[in-house]
């Protein structure tokens, strides 16, 4: 089972809501990944979690943070964002946390900000 | 910053033709990964590989990796619509990071 989940399919928010968006994985990788994606171009790195730690940040705006409660979990919380933030999120995981070895995605969360 | 430069960015064939996309840089990767992505989900690994000269196939995809590394290619044998996708080709920089090629739209017509 190579499976990555993310919930929700679809948000739509407004710039003064909090949302958050989930990722799960039952493959027993240790790192995970958020990545933002915009139309017609290649997914840009956002965070990256070893073992539950975070160990990248892509000086992303504070307006997202990021949280690995356990080695299955993943969250994106939304604060504040602005219509330029609106993208497909997209989780990854991989076993290796060493190497960027075999990264497997999740389907995507559309986000929409008004 | 390593750099990936994929060709062509879009390309548009008749079913049963084949084809070749070709992922270039400079520098050299620990290993490269292909990805199709449909609209509005999330990439789907295909291969990866990791040895200079590799050449795998899934069906009538075949993959290869450069001698030195620093490329690969994948060459599809007689397209089928299904076929139709972004491909995006990825190097591993480093640890945990990858460098993402700027994808090819490709598009096959029955």
């Amino acid at each position: 089972d190579t499976e990555v989940t993310q919930t929700p399919k679809h948000l739509v928010m407004g710039m003064t809501n909090k949302k958050s968006l989930k990722c799960e994985q039952h493959m027993g990788h240790r790192a995970m990944y958020w990545y933002k994606q915009k139309a017609k171009k290649p997914p840009e790195l956002m965070f990256v979690y070893s073992y539950e730690k975070l160990s990248i940040n892509e000086s992303v705006p504070s307006r997202f943070s990021p949280e690995c409660p356990n080695s299955s979990l993943l969250n994106l919380h939304l604060h504040a964002l602005q219509p330029e933030d609106s993208a497909l999120y997209l989780c990854a995981s991989s076993q290796k946390v060493s190497s960027s070895y075999e990264q497997y995605f999740g389907p995507g969360t559309r986000l929409t900000v008004t | 910053t390593q750099l990936l430069e994929q060709s062509p960015q879009f390309l548009s064939i008749q079913e049963g033709e084949n084809l070749t996309v070709y992922c270039n840089s400079s520098s050299v990767f620990s290993s490269l990964q292909w990805y199709r992505q449909e609209p509005g989900e999330g990439p789907v690994l295909l291969v990866t590989v990791v040895t200079g000269g590799e050449v795998k196939k899934l069906k009538r995809l075949t993959f290869q990796f450069g001698d030195a590394r620093k490329d690969s290619s994948l060459h599809i044998t007689a397209a089928q619509p299904g076929d139709t996708g972004l491909y995006l080709c990825a190097g591993g920089q480093g640890a945990q990071k990858l460098v993402f090629g700027q994808g090819t739209r490709l598009t096959i017509n029955p």
